[in-house]
C-alpha cells in the first residue's frame, strides 16, 4: 500500500461548483500537510500548508484535515477555469522529514 | 524578483550522452532537491542537499549525478548509465530540509 493515495481524476466539473480534492494516507505519524497546483508543464505551487488536524482558509480555498481518518481535503469555491490543473498532496512527519507526495488529481473546470 | 531558474526548458540527448541540467535559486535557501516526474508516476526523488558541499541520494539516485559547490547552484547530470531519461524533471528549494518546498519551472528531457 502506498503511503499517500490521491485518485488521478480527471475531475470535471462546471464554473461556479464546489471542487472536493482528497487524499488519503497510512502513516499516522504525518503531522504536516500541503496542497500544491501544478499546471501543465509547469513547477507546482504551494497553495496550503497546514499543521496537524483542523481546517485552514485561504480565499477560494480551504485544506481540511482529519487525521482519525487520515484523510485530508481541499475544497475550491466557486472554481473557475483558472483553477483547471493538476492538484499535489504532500506530507511528512516532521519539519525534517521528506515530504510523501500523492501522484496528484486532474481537475477540468469549463466555462 | 527572487525565485528559482531551471534552465533550458527542453533538452534532447543523445545516445551515450551526458547532459546536465541547470537550476540556480536566489531565495538564499540553504536546501535544494531533484525531483523526477513521469506520467502517472507521481514525483519521484534523485538527489537532495541540506547545505553547501553536501548531497544525499533519494529514491532513484542511479544513473544521475549532482554537485553543490555554490549554494545558489545545484546541476543534476543524467549520465549515459540512466538508461530511461526521458522525463520533466523538477528543481526545488527551501529554507530548511524538507520545509515548505518551491519549485522550478521545471525542465523536459528527451531522447533523440
Amino acid at each position: 500500500q502506498k503511503e499517500v493515495e490521491q485518485d488521478p481524476g480527471p475531475l470535471s466539473v462546471p464554473e461556479g461548483a464546489i471542487v472536493s480534492l482528497n487524499c488519503t494516507y497510512s502513516n499516522s505519524a504525518f503531522q504536516y500537510f500541503m496542497w500544491y497546483r501544478q499546471y501543465s508543464r509547469k513547477g507546482p505551487e504551494l497553495l496550503m500548508y497546514t499543521y496537524s488536524s483542523g481546517n485552514k482558509e485561504d480565499g477560494r480555498f480551504t485544506a481540511q484535515v482529519d487525521k482519525s481518518s487520515k484523510y485530508i481535503s481541499l475544497f475550491i469555491r466557486d472554481s473557475q477555469p483558472s483553477d483547471s490543473a493538476t492538484y499535489l498532496c504532500a506530507m511528512s512527519v516532521n519539519s525534517g522529514y521528506a515530504l510523501n507526495f500523492g501522484k496528484g488529481t486532474s481537475l477540468l473546470v469549463t466555462p | 524578483d527572487g525565485g528559482i531558474t531551471q534552465s533550458p526548458k527542453y533538452l534532447f540527448r543523445k545516445e551515450g550522452q551526458n547532459v546536465t541540467l541547470s537550476c540556480e535559486q536566489n531565495l538564499n535557501h540553504d536546501a535544494m532537491y531533484w525531483y523526477r516526474q513521469d506520467p502517472g508516476q507521481g514525483l519521484r526523488l534523485i538527489y537532495y542537499s541540506q547545505i553547501v558541499n553536501d548531497f544525499q541520494k533519494g529514491d532513484i539516485a542511479e544513473g544521475y549525478s549532482v554537485s553543490r559547490e555554490k549554494k545558489e547552484s545545484f546541476p543534476l547530470t543524467v549520465t549515459s548509465a540512466q538508461k530511461n531519461p526521458t522525463a520533466f524533471y523538477l528543481c526545488a528549494s527551501s529554507i530548511s530540509l524538507w520545509e515548505k518546498l518551491f519549485f522550478g519551472s521545471g525542465t523536459q528531457l528527451s531522447v533523440l
